[in-house]
């Protein structure tokens, strides 16, 4: 079973730019999170797609947003990106609700912005 | 709102030894708990969970992790470590069935000494 795939791994924006970042779940989750990693700030829930639509939302700006796709794939999209926004964004995906919910990560997108 | 607090930025340990990597968790009810690992440059990967049951949870690489709800606590242990457990951890707590975004601890970043 593929695992969580998030492209690309790498980005170099300019400030200013916007940028989109993909997340393919794995093969029969439907749920897609959104999670910025910084070394000021740690891990931080950015937001979370299930079924088409945003069910969680973290506390960030609303230059973050995000959509999901019928076949539960995700895209991050930053616009008029700060210097702040360099981080590694991490995607994770899980099943169904329940006691035993896990999240699946994929290996992150570095963004640096310039 | 649930928060976990780690112990110690840094931990060293030398091959061999016994690994301790502390996490208490804030929370009013038995949330869910986990402990993740992250490998230079690389997303996050499951090492162990807490639901409900028993206490003592294994997980893999031989690490183990023991929920005591007397002391609000969740800690990581490995009886010997090796090289290649030299890493960054992180505890993170969810804290209900109806909710998927996790909230992570600072990190616990370890090294193993030859």
């Amino acid at each position: 079973k593929a695992g969580v795939t998030q492209t690309p791994r790498y980005l170099i924006k300019t400030r200013g730019q916007q940028v989109t970042l993909s997340c393919s779940p794995i093969s029969g989750h439907r749920s897609v999170s959104w999670y910025q990693q910084t070394p000021g700030q740690g891990l931080q829930f950015l937001f979370e797609y299930f079924s088409e639509t945003q069910r969680n939302k973290g506390n960030f700006p609303g230059r973050f947003s995000g959509r999901q796709f019928s076949n539960s794939r995700s895209e991050m999209n930053v616009s008029t990106l700060e210097l702040g926004d360099s981080a590694l964004y991490l995607c994770a995906s899980s099943g169904p609700l329940g006691e035993n919910t896990e999240a699946f990560f994929g290996q992150g997108t570095r963004l640096t912005v310039v | 709102a649930q928060s976990v607090t780690q112990l110690g930025s840094h931990v060293s340990v030398s091959e061999g030894a016994l690994v301790l990597l502390r996490c208490n968790y804030s929370s009013s009810v038995p949330p869910y708990l986990f402990w993740y690992v992250q490998y230079p440059n690389q997303g996050l990967q499951l090492l162990l969970k807490y639901t409900t049951g028993a206490t003592l949870v294994k997980g893999i690489n031989g690490f183990e992790a023991e929920f005591k709800k007397s002391e609000t606590s969740f800690h990581l242990t490995k009886p010997s470590a090796h090289m290649s457990d030299a890493a960054e951890y992180f505890c993170a707590v969810r804290p209900d069935t109806g909710r998927r975004a996790l909230t992570f601890g600072s990190g616990t970043r370890l090294q193993v000494q030859p």
